[in-house]
């Protein structure tokens, strides 16, 4: 996943937001999506946003798209401790295959 | 539960021994994929089909793996003579259809050659 980059960690307080932002190269990318990751677990689709649209909410999540310059952010409003996982951005180049980021583990302190 | 299913969840095995994985897809799901990753990585795509064709393969599938989809309905990853690099996770996902169409993944088969 060279071609999405994420910060690899982030720490947040309970209650606060936590925003994670991620990088992309491929301005052809159609979809771009934001998956969660808890140990041992698959992958859970979170939400995700296509490329025409800057902004998408759903419930405490908020995702940003600015396609000018290929970044993208996550806001999770009112962060629980049932948020912390790993977080894991990734564009849709073709019709069948995801380009993933190293993913960003948040921990979320009491 | 109607989520994407495999099996098993955990398999140690000796180096050069064979394995295989199954997954059972979300059922309708026309096309379903298969991702590998390892510690501290993102997913890799690795495969996917649409029905029971394999459309593309990641150069990362080396010739000692192949899937397989007879039916259209689930599908198996063998991997042959199995190397302490294959240890990793093996994740499955379907969708129905592409495009904008949701991918699911299931809770993933991890691998662990000693």
């Amino acid at each position: 996943g060279e071609d999405v980059e994420q910060s690899l960690f982030l720490s947040v307080r309970e209650g606060d937001s936590s925003v994670i932002n991620c990088t992309y190269t491929d301005s052809s990318s159609t979809y771009l999506y934001w998956y969660k990751q808890e140990p041992g677990a698959g992958l859970q689709l979170l939400t995700y946003i296509f490329s025409n649209m800057d902004m998408k909410q759903d419930q405490r999540l908020t995702v940003l798209l600015n396609k000018k310059d290929k970044h993208l952010s996550l806001r999770i409003a009112d962060t629980q401790t049932g948020d912390s996982a790993i977080y894991f951005c990734a564009e849709s180049r073709h019709d069948y295959k995801l380009s993933f980021g190293a993913g960003t583990t948040v921990t979320v302190r009491a | 539960d109607t989520g994407v299913s495999q099996d098993p969840r955990h398999k140690i095995t000796k180096r050069g021994q064979n394995v295989t994985f199954r997954c059972d897809p979300i059922s309708e799901h026309n096309r379903l994929y298969w991702y590998r990753q390892t510690l501290g990585q993102g997913p890799e795509f690795l495969t996917y089909f649409q029905n029971e064709a394999q459309l593309e393969k990641s150069r990362l599938l080396s010739d000692r793996f192949s899937a397989e989809r007879p039916k259209g309905s689930f599908s198996t990853l063998e991997i042959q003579r199995t190397e302490q690099g294959d240890s990793a996770m093996y994740l499955c996902a379907s969708s129905l259809g592409g495009g904008g169409n949701t991918i699911y993944f299931g809770e993933g088969s991890w691998l662990t050659v000693v």
